[in-house]
């Protein structure tokens, strides 16, 4: 278990629709990261934050959107959403946001777009 | 071209083995390296990290980068049934974990 909870674990929605995704990080950790998992692009970095601060962007869709509460917990929203959407979805902690710390991954919830 | 290539498997070894999975990469930047194991319906865990080249050794798993070819491996010696999971390179050129570049993955499995 490594300390860090996503969920919903699955969901299964329709094309135009918005969903959101839930993190709650290891304690402790004020970072947090949200990856993509498909089969074809394998794991792709979406945004990043430190202590409610968004730190650093990657790969993510202007559709998609993520904040950090003052709690640390994390949300990611997806809207209007594409069939291409479609993938496993993981949010990671760190204690700090250097690459030779240690990332620590959730179980990932997997995201279904009919 | 992707900046890290790792072929996907399967592969597939008898229990005992020695099991060498391969990453190249084509970024002369990168500096820091590591392994993530992914076990099936789980989220990656850190399994090796080196910065810049050389080996490092862990219990049954040696970590090798050589620089100067673009290429690091991990190698498991007397693989378990246990150690079937995807095994993800991963590398960075900066001390930013957001910068972390990631393989696609190998799916290992070890027959018993």
């Amino acid at each position: 278990d490594s300390g860090v909870t996503q969920t919903p674990k699955h969901l299964i929605t329709a094309t135009g629709q918005r969903v959101t995704l839930r993190c709650s990080p290891r304690s402790g950790d004020l970072s947090v990261y949200w990856y993509q998992q498909s089969l074809d692009q394998g794991l792709q970095f979406l945004i990043q934050y430190y202590n409610g601060e968004e730190r650093a962007k990657g790969n993510i869709l202007e559709r998609f959107s993520a904040q950090q509460f003052p709690d640390l917990h994390s949300e990611l929203n997806l809207s209007s959403l594409e069939l291409g959407d479609s993938a496993l979805y993981f949010c990671a902690s760190s204690v700090a946001t250097g690459a030779t710390g240690e990332l620590f991954f959730g179980e990932g919830s997997r995201l279904t777009v009919l | 071209q992707k900046e890290v290539e790792q072929d996907p498997g399967p592969l597939s070894v008898p229990e005992g083995a020695i099991v060498s999975l391969n990453c190249t990469y084509s970024n002369s930047a990168f500096q820091y390296f590591m392994w993530y194991r992914q076990y099936s319906r789980k989220g990656p865990e850190l399994l090796m990290y080196t910065y810049s080249s050389g080996n490092k050794e862990d219990g049954r798993f040696t970590a090798q980068v050589d620089k100067s070819s673009k290429y690091i491996s991990l190698f498991i010696r007397d693989s378990q049934p246990s150690d079937s999971a995807t095994y993800l390179c991963a590398m960075s050129a900066q001390s930013s974990a957001s910068k972390i570049i990631f393989g696609s993955g190998t799916r290992l499995s070890i027959r018993p």
